[in-house]
């Protein structure tokens, strides 16, 4: 049984492209949550998604970050014209249905904005 | 004020010894859910304990035992028989709310952790 899957494991993008970055939940899970950990830092929450729905935006900047959980595929954080201060990692973690004890990461993106 | 506290930014501890990682949380919710997260150098979040608030008996997950205390807002985990594997970043993290509000976490700052041998 497959765990969280996220691609790239690290991506480097220059200032101002844009960047994409993808998560499959563990089989049988339909919530997919966002997170972003600064360098020494506890993550912080940014997007709750559920198919085809977003459930809470409240941690996402209000500009440039777009997250989607298409009703097939991979759910997409988008992170349009970057800039050097989105170089985090960032977690896709998921839960089954009614399972909110358990919430599974997967191994993270690096992003590195030069 | 900050939701969670973990006060121990790091900690040595000889090999084959147990161990007690502080967090406290605050919250005026009465249902919260409260995790705790290994984070090796390989940078990977690992799911370690879960205690939910309305728990009676503390957690246990193999070496992992999470010590709740809810009067004092405490969840500190204790490792026993610490391995060199051990040595990692862990975090307390809590969520709030019912099952509407979903796996929204706040996490805490972390304690490093070292296992000497």
């Amino acid at each position: 049984n497959a765990g969280v899957m996220q691609n790239p494991r690290h991506l480097v993008r220059r200032r101002g492209q844009e960047a994409r970055l993808r998560c499959s939940p563990m089989k049988g899970h339909s919530h997919v949550y966002w997170y972003r950990q600064l360098p020494e830092e506890g993550l912080k929450f940014m997007v709750y998604l559920q198919k085809e729905n977003i459930i809470d935006e409240s941690g996402m900047p209000k500009e440039r970050f777009s997250a989607e959980f298409p009703k097939e595929g991979p759910s997409i954080l988008r992170i349009q014209q970057v800039v050097r201060g989105d170089s985090a990692a960032y977690f896709c973690a998921s839960s089954p249905l009614g399972g909110w004890e358990k919430l599974f990461f997967g191994s993270g993106t690096q992003l590195s904005v030069l | 004020a900050q939701k969670i506290t973990q006060t121990q930014p790091g900690m040595f501890v000889q090999e084959k010894e147990a161990v007690t990682l502080d967090c406290t949380y605050d919250t005026s919710d009465p249902s919260y859910g409260l995790f705790w997260y290994k984070q090796p150098s390989s940078g990977e979040m690992i799911f370690l304990i879960y205690q939910g608030s309305y728990d009676q008996q503390n957690a246990t997950e193999g070496r992992y035992s999470l010590n709740f205390q809810k009067a004092r807002k405490s969840a500190n985990l204790v490792i026993s028989a610490s391995q060199l594997g051990d040595s990692a970043m862990y975090f307390c993290a809590m969520r709030e709310g019912g099952k509407a509000a979903g796996n929204k976490l706040t996490f805490g700052g972390g304690t490093r952790v070292l296992v000497k041998p």
